[in-house]
């Protein structure tokens, strides 16, 4: 089975700190992303990975960085957290098909 | 401009009955599809597929139609149960080449299945 992780369940930050949020899978996915989900808006991709070091824009990357040094690692970062980013984080992951596996996501509140 | 719209934002059905969840898409380059359900404080777990070569695919109590002509395709469970309550999400892509590992998702339909 594969298994998507995520490093924190439930977060809460203070406007203007950093936050990283990290994402790791086991099942060696050249493909990885991030998604926010917020209620009536769906699952937007903020930023996506086809392989080590390489990264892509997705609809709404602004705010957001990431980083993958190791291929079963994708992180997402906040460089200074606002409140509009409180929100519903979830990770996945796919190989050479088009199926992508979810983490369990993070719950992040920005105070 | 959304190209997966699902318009029902929430659907209610009697536990028993027949669940069908609507979705639609505007880029003809899309010829794969999969349907994602989600529940609350959980990441989303795929549920079926369909590729443009079919019109219906089915997998135990669900199943899914195609309907390329009219950019159309539909979720349904039956017999639907109480389980079944959560956030049912369409998402579609081209099946291969260029953004073949990208997804575009619908805002989601929520089912709550009354016992």
């Amino acid at each position: 089975d594969v298994k998507v992780t995520q490093s924190s369940r439930y977060l809460v930050k203070r406007t203007g700190e950093k936050v990283f949020l990290e994402c790791v899978q086991d099942m060696d996915h050249e493909n990885m992303f991030w998604y926010r989900q917020d209620p009536g808006l769906g699952l937007r991709l903020i930023y996506f990975s086809y392989d080590v070091k390489m990264k892509e824009k997705g609809d709404i990357p602004e705010g957001y960085s990431v980083s993958r040094e190791k291929k079963e690692r994708f992180s997402l970062i906040l460089e200074s957290a606002s409140t509009n980013q409180t929100s519903m984080y979830l990770c996945a992951s796919s190989g050479p098909y088009n199926e992508q596996f979810f983490g369990p996501g993070t719950r992040l509140t920005v105070l | 401009d959304q190209q997966v719209k699902q318009n029902s934002p929430s659907l209610s059905v009697q536990e028993g009955r027949i669940s069908i969840l609507n979705c639609d898409y505007t880029n003809s380059m899309f010829d794969y599809f999969l349907w994602y359900k989600k529940y609350p404080a959980e990441g989303p777990t795929f549920l079926i597929s369909i590729s443009s070569i079919k019109d219906k695919n089915e997998d135990g109590r669900f199943t899914v139609f195609l309907n390329k002509s009219a950019k159309h395709l539909s979720l349904h469970i039956v017999p639907s149960q109480p389980g079944d309550s959560a956030v049912y999400f369409c998402a579609a892509s081209p099946y291969s080449g260029a953004g073949s590992y990208q997804l575009t998702f619908g805002k989601g339909t929520k089912l709550s299945v009354i016992p």
